[in-house]
């Protein structure tokens, strides 16, 4: 069964710091993966995707995928108090269904 | 934007008893899933539907049964709850395109059973 890893499980970075996530997989075939964004009380919000080897960037955020270490990471610029939050990562399943699974999530903290 | 709703927002119940939590999706998308969230598991799937009628088994499907009745309304049902079920329960749809496979989340509902 398909399984994806998160660390660190708590990150505490200073404002205006870069943030760094990381998210294993278990499964080199898996698709495209997905960085969810989790405030309290609240579902969680798609924030950035990738399936192709290499980096993907938008705004503050920045993908780093390497299919061969089966490794994702997600970086954030200039980090606000306001992405205090847990940050989940998603792996789309290999087998043609339309199913995510998630990772435990990072839990962000960025102090003013 | 998507839109998912689900109701209650909390619920308790006792050991044995019946609970049924709703969902509804306002964006006409076609697969509808029902999550759990427990601390140290992150989400994990219970059932996913993609249509009206059809129900598809996910990762921890045990104790729970669901049941999508339209394209927008999809219930999970706990017919003989248990402390294990306890959690944090989140509905999401998707369009179901390999264009666009965002996940759309409602707020979740939280039930506890003692």
């Amino acid at each position: 069964q398909e399984k994806v890893q998160q660390s660190p499980e708590s990150l505490i970075v200073p404002e205006g710091a870069m943030s760094s996530l990381n998210c294993t997989f278990s499964n080199s075939a898996s698709q495209s993966i997905w960085w969810y964004q989790q405030h309290p009380g609240k579902g969680p919000e798609a924030l950035i995707s990738i399936f192709s080897n290499g980096n993907k960037k938008e705004g503050r955020l920045t993908v780093y995928l390497n299919r061969a270490s089966l490794h994702v990471s997600l970086h954030i610029r200039d980090s606000q108090p306001s992405d205090s939050a847990v940050y989940l990562c998603a792996v789309k399943r290999p087998s043609g269904s339309w199913q995510l699974i998630f990772g435990s999530g990072t839990q962000l903290t960025v102090m003013p | 934007e998507a839109a998912v709703t689900q109701s209650p927002r909390n619920k308790v119940t006792v050991t044995g008893g019946n609970v049924t939590l709703s969902c509804r999706q306002t964006n006409s998308h076609n697969y509808m899933y029902w999550y759990r969230q427990d601390t140290g598991h992150g989400l994990r799937l219970i059932h996913y539907s993609y249509g009206a009628g059809n129900l598809q088994i996910g990762d921890v499907p045990d104790g729970y049964k669901a049941t999508r009745t339209t394209q927008e309304d999809f219930f999970l049902l706990l017919e003989l709850a248990s402390p294990s079920q306890t959690s944090l329960y989140f509905c999401a749809s998707s369009d179901g395109q390999i264009s666009n496979e965002r996940l759309f989340f409602g707020h979740g509902t939280k039930l506890s059973v003692l």
